[in-house]
């Protein structure tokens, strides 16, 4: 199994381009989210999925879109990039989204985003 | 609103050494608590899970505890090696992480 698999790995975007992170696991998790990860922030929840046609927002959702519509892909849209959304993104997946006995959390490498 | 905090931010402890790093949280309402460490530029690898009905987990030299009463887990690192140096980070489900405790262990 490749487990949580990102691209790219890094990317520099202009203020105000668009473009799609993705993401895709290969274990049928049914559970899905991304993250942010700034310095003294620690991660913080941007958007989750519990199923493929189920999507809601996190602590930070705004400037953030995403989609699911198939259990392996869910892909994370900026749509107006802004230089505030300069941060690394991990996507990260597992069985459930709520307690259970093998609920553990697999992430992904990360994006690094840079916003000039 | 759930909070979880990590204490030290940063640790530095002589290789051999035994050691404890601490997660707390504010709401009791937790399914499950995760253990995590980063590697600088890298992701995030799974340590340890404790369900919530649980107490404490082991792998190898690895050791964590829970108490969900007081809001507390620990992670335990028997006999401290250069390649423990990492980001140590707990999180609680329904998903809120801590900011981490970057442990660097001296040769």
């Amino acid at each position: 199994n490749a487990g949580v698999t990102q691209t790219p790995k890094f990317q520099v975007l202009k203020t105000g381009q668009s473009m799609t992170l993705q993401c895709a696991q290969d274990m049928n998790h049914e559970y899905m989210s991304w993250y942010r990860q700034d310095p003294g922030m620690g991660l913080r929840l941007i958007h989750y999925s519990v199923g493929a046609g189920i999507t809601d927002q996190g602590e930070v959702p705004n400037g953030y879109n995403v989609s699911r519509s198939t259990t392996e892909d869910f892909p994370l849209r900026l749509l107006s990039a802004a230089p505030s959304q300069t941060s690394v993104y991990f996507c990260a997946s597992s069985r459930t989204g709520s307690g259970g006995s093998t609920d553990t959390q697999y992430f992904g490498p990360g994006t690094r985003l840079t916003v000039l | 609103k759930q909070e979880v905090t990590q204490i030290p931010a940063a640790l530095s402890v002589p290789e051999g050494e035994n050691l404890v790093l601490n997660c707390s949280f504010t709401d009791s309402a937790i399914y499950n608590l995760q253990w995590f460490r980063q590697d600088p530029g890298k992701g995030l690898t799974s340590l340890l899970l404790i369900q919530s009905s649980q107490r404490e987990q082991t792998s190898g030299r690895l050791n964590a505890s829970l108490d969900k009463s007081s809001g507390r887990s620990t992670l335990y690192i028997a006999a401290s090696q250069p390649g423990d140096s990492a980001t140590y980070l707990c999180a609680v489900r329904p998903l809120v992480f801590g900011k981490g405790t970057r442990l660097s262990v001296i040769a």
